[in-house]
């Protein structure tokens, strides 16, 4: 089973306003984590949060983390047009050595 | 600068014409990680190495062959492409465990089987 689905599938919202991303998955996880692409390129790690902590901010990042849920958010706040991107979730499964991602939520930022 | 590269970039080939794409880090990083993107089906895992000699499959290895002789280096092998492996393929690689740290990601590799 997939684990890790973004929802929406894709956002376009105002540059200034705030965007927020959601992540559901499946089973149990250690750790979960963010990365954003930019078209065509690699990804790059944004914020990793811990399955002992709810929430975990980086500069105009914010994560969420709710394990009863199995569910987590990532809110950008005050947009900018570089921001425009696809973000996705990863999460590991316990006891295997590998991330599992969801296929993403394309953000788009209009000036 | 830290990075993980890859080549080529684009590659268009032919059914059954074996080729060979090579990724290599200059992180000292123990696990590296081969991932296929297409569209609708997310990034998929294809092969990881946890260390030099020490391979294992991921989601989607059919296809795909892969050594790990260096600790830098991890090529992945397609030994007769075929139409459905053409695909946006990554490298990445990590230090220690891959569910407490980040994964580096190279530029990746388009790839298109006639």
């Amino acid at each position: 089973s997939q684990q890790g689905e973004e929802d929406p599938q894709a956002l376009s919202i105002q540059e200034g306003e705030n965007a927020t991303m959601n992540c559901s998955y499946k089973t149990s996880i250690n750790n979960l984590q963010w990365y954003r692409q930019n078209s065509g390129r690699g990804l790059v790690h944004l914020i990793l949060i811990r399955s002992n902590e709810r929430e975990k901010h980086s500069g105009r990042l914010r994560v969420t983390l709710d394990t009863s849920k199995k569910s987590s958010s990532l809110l950008i706040t005050a947009s900018r047009a570089a921001d425009t991107a696809s973000y996705f979730c990863a999460t590991d499964r316990r006891g295997a050595q590998k991330l599992v991602f969801g296929q993403g939520t394309r953000l788009t930022i209009n000036p | 600068e830290a990075q993980v590269t890859q080549n080529p970039r684009y590659l268009i080939t032919v059914t059954g014409k074996k080729l060979t794409v090579t990724c290599s880090q200059n992180m000292n990083h123990e696990y590296m990680s081969w991932y296929r993107q297409d569209p609708g089906l997310g990034l998929r895992q294809i092969y990881y190495s946890m260390n030099v000699e020490v391979t294992d499959k991921g989601d989607v290895p059919e296809g795909y062959k892969v050594s790990r002789k260096e600790k830098r280096n991890f090529p992945l092998i397609l030994e007769s492409p075929s139409p459905n492996q053409t695909s946006l393929y990554f490298c990445a690689s990590s230090s220690g465990l891959v569910s407490n740290n980040e994964q580096f990601f190279g530029p990746g590799t388009r790839l298109t089987v006639l």
